[in-house]
């Protein structure tokens, strides 16, 4: 079991060029979440699903899209790339939102410079 | 909106105690998360509290004031491995995790 994987590992992007991180979950999970984590500002909420079919913003949603075709799949595409984006991004999964521990799960991350 | 306080750094000793502090102001509650992360790696739970008091898992306890919007973590009979980012989470009343800047513990022989 792989538990979440999240490609690529890490990239590097000339600003105005399109982006998808894609993030795949083997758990079964019905939430997904996507996180950016810089230095200082620790991981901030960018998207959220709470079940296949249905999305959410989170605390920083502008510049990204998510979708959510089936339960293991959660990409999130940068249409237009700024170096502001310059970040690390987490996928996490958990079972079911807000339900008792509801304890996430992060990937490895993706390592995503924009210049 | 949220706001979640916790120190940027802190040393100690191999075999020491730290207490790691998280003071939040949220517009909801519904949970605190404690979260360990190791450089470069991704964050692992640790400890979940919705109701004050102390919770014990092995080495690692957390504390949780509602009252007060306060929690800790403690950690005890440090270990090496222990030198990583601790971060504090609060799960607000529409699910979603709020996460402080977080706490960089380094553990010296």
């Amino acid at each position: 079991i792989a538990g979440i994987t999240q490609a690529p590992t890490s990239q590097i992007l000339a600003a105005g060029r399109r982006m998808t991180l894609r993030c795949t979950q083997d758990m079964r999970h019905n939430a997904m979440y996507w996180y950016r984590q810089d230095l200082g500002l620790g991981l901030r909420l960018i998207h959220y699903s709470n079940t296949a079919g249905t999305t959410g913003k989170g605390e920083v949603p502008d510049g990204y899209s998510v979708s959510r075709a089936n339960t293991d799949d959660f990409p999130l595409t940068l249409a237009s790339a700024v170096p502001s984006q310059t970040s690390v991004y987490f996928c996490a999964s958990s079972e079911v939102a807000g339900i008792g521990a509801d304890t996430q799960y992060f990937g490895p991350g993706t390592r995503l410079t924009v210049l | 909106g949220q706001n979640i306080d916790q120190p940027t750094e802190m040393t100690a000793t191999e075999g020491a105690i730290v207490q790691i502090n998280c003071t939040y102001q949220t517009s909801g509650f519904n949970g605190l998360f404690w979260y360990q992360q190791h450089a470069g790696e991704a964050p692992t739970f640790l400890s979940y509290n919705v109701l004050d008091g102390l919770e014990e898992k092995g080495r690692f306890s957390s504390f949780l004031s509602r009252s007060k919007g306060y929690s800790y973590l403690l950690l005890k009979e440090l270990q090496m491995k222990d030198s990583a980012s601790y971060l504090c989470a609060v799960r607000d009343n529409d699910y979603k995790l709020s996460f402080g800047a977080g706490t960089t513990v380094t553990v010296r022989a």
